[in-house]
């Protein structure tokens, strides 16, 4: 069956430490996207990338990195530079087509980073 | 610049009883419509869509939701809740640029519904 697969789904780390988050997603989409996602904030966008080798800063981009080498891959690095990381992260993917698409996004089942 | 607010961050309904979540948006061109539900520790799944045509647009597991341009409104509503239903909710609004090839989803906050026995 085609869909995103995060991993880990837990992770914990210590101050200090950078940690990379895993999306693969099977759907042949061209977009894929992180999320963060607090109590009662909704979702915010980190990073996102339409194409291969491009990549662009969403709202809260700082202290958090990410690369998209291959199209069925966008890992997330959360550096030690982010002062909060603790929270729930989301990868997503969408389809853009010839005449563009309505912005569905389809979701992986979430990593949770905890830090101690 | 687009932007979602979802009235109520906690809903409590009877099994039985109607359910309304509320959302209203602001865009400046036409948006396109979407309505989220998470379980804990899940990902999101797409519920329900307006992009264009029937302002009125049927989901799964029985939701629907009516898309009101002049009270830039966009509802979500089942006429009978049930226990499988409690989960968080959450409105997106969707605006495109020229050439609709870059369509970005703003989030609103979400909506808690506990359903009670």
């Amino acid at each position: 069956d085609g869909g995103i697969t995060q991993s880990p789904k837990y992770l914990f780390r210590k101050e200090g430490q950078n940690v990379t988050l895993s999306c693969e997603q099977n759907l042949n989409h061209d977009a894929m996207y992180w999320y963060r996602q607090d109590p009662g904030q909704g979702l915010r966008l980190i990073y996102y990338s339409q194409i291969v080798n491009d990549f662009q800063k969403g709202d809260i981009a700082e202290g958090y990195s990410v690369s998209r080498e291959k199209k069925e891959s966008f890992p997330l690095t959360v550096t030690s530079a982010q002062k909060n990381p603790t929270a729930f992260y989301l990868c997503a993917s969408s389809r853009i087509g010839v005449g563009g698409n309505t912005g569905e996004l389809f979701f992986g089942e979430g990593s949770r980073l905890t830090v101690l | 610049a687009q932007s979602v607010t979802q009235l109520g961050s906690h809903v409590s309904v009877s099994e039985g009883a109607l359910v309304l979540l509320r959302c209203n948006y602001s865009s400046s061109v036409p948006p396109y419509l979407f309505w989220y539900v998470q379980y804990p520790n899940q990902g999101l799944q797409l519920l329900l869509k307006y992009t264009t045509g029937a302002t009125l647009v049927k989901g799964i597991n029985g939701f629907e939701a009516e898309f009101k341009k002049s009270e830039t409104s966009f509802h979500l509503t089942k006429p009978s809740a049930h226990m499988s239903d409690a989960a968080e909710y959450f409105c997106a609004v969707s605006e495109g640029k020229s050439g609709g090839s870059n369509y970005k989803l703003t989030f609103g906050k979400g909506t808690l519904l506990t359903v009670n026995p």
